[in-house]
């Protein structure tokens, strides 16, 4: 089946600084991404919306200037979190579909950042 | 905002079949339901999807009410890798098809 990438696994960074997370589809070309935030024991929260060539969609609550979300090519969509927080601290998930809305979506490992 | 409910947590002994139900009362005709797990700190990972007839595949079946108000998702024979969060979902075609999650079911498979 069709393969998400998402990199870094996991990221430690000290507060105030930026970070970069990469989620790529491997095998297909993923016309729209999505990205998901995930805190301890809670559901996955929808971040944005990420269609190739055009400004992300971003969900209601979600600062647009401090989630940075660029997806320039087909394969590969990235989320900066910029100025880091502690609060920022969570579990990020990408997920990418190949084709129309009615496709399933394939979804990355994930990456558990903690700001210090 | 996810127009499916599901139990929160369920039990199931090893070996026998686990039976997830979800009701989507309010899913329009042409809303496919979807139904993803997630392991504890990994990320979701699909399982099966149907419109109106039963459908089975090498993970599940699921079977799909005829007046589409619910479904309910089997893993013929559970496994303790099964434990999971498992989430039913109709995806929002009007909003490029995205995904909002509900809280699930947490599905715990017993030796």
């Amino acid at each position: 089946g069709a393969v998400v990438s998402q990199h870094p696994s996991r990221v430690i960074c000290k507060s105030g600084t930026s970070v970069k997370i990469e989620c790529r589809s491997l095998d297909f070309q993923a016309t729209t991404m999505f990205w998901y935030r995930q805190f301890p024991k809670q559901s996955l929260m929808l971040m944005a919306t990420s269609n190739e060539g055009s400004k992300a969609t971003y969900e209601q609550g979600v600062e647009k200037d401090k989630f940075l979300i660029n997806h320039a090519s087909l394969t590969l969509s990235t989320l900066t979190v910029t100025s880091a927080h502690p609060e920022d601290s969570s579990f990020y998930i990408c997920s990418a579909r190949a084709g129309a809305s009615r496709e399933k979506l394939f979804f990355g490992s994930g990456t558990q950042l903690s700001v210090l | 905002d996810a127009k499916t409910t599901q139990p929160p947590s369920m039990d199931c002994a090893e070996g026998r079949a686990a039976n997830l139900p979800c009701n989507h009362s309010t899913i329009s005709g042409n809303e496919y339901v979807y139904w993803y797990r997630q392991i504890h700190s990994q990320g979701p990972q699909y399982i099966i999807h149907g419109l109106k007839n039963n459908e089975t595949n090498e993970m599940a079946s699921l079977i799909i009410t005829e007046d589409r108000k619910s479904s309910t998702l089997i893993l013929p024979h559970a496994t303790l890798r099964d434990t999971a969060v498992y989430y039913c979902i109709a995806p929002l075609y009007n909003q490029g098809g995205k995904l909002i999650f509900g809280q699930g079911t947490e599905l715990s498979v017993k030796p």
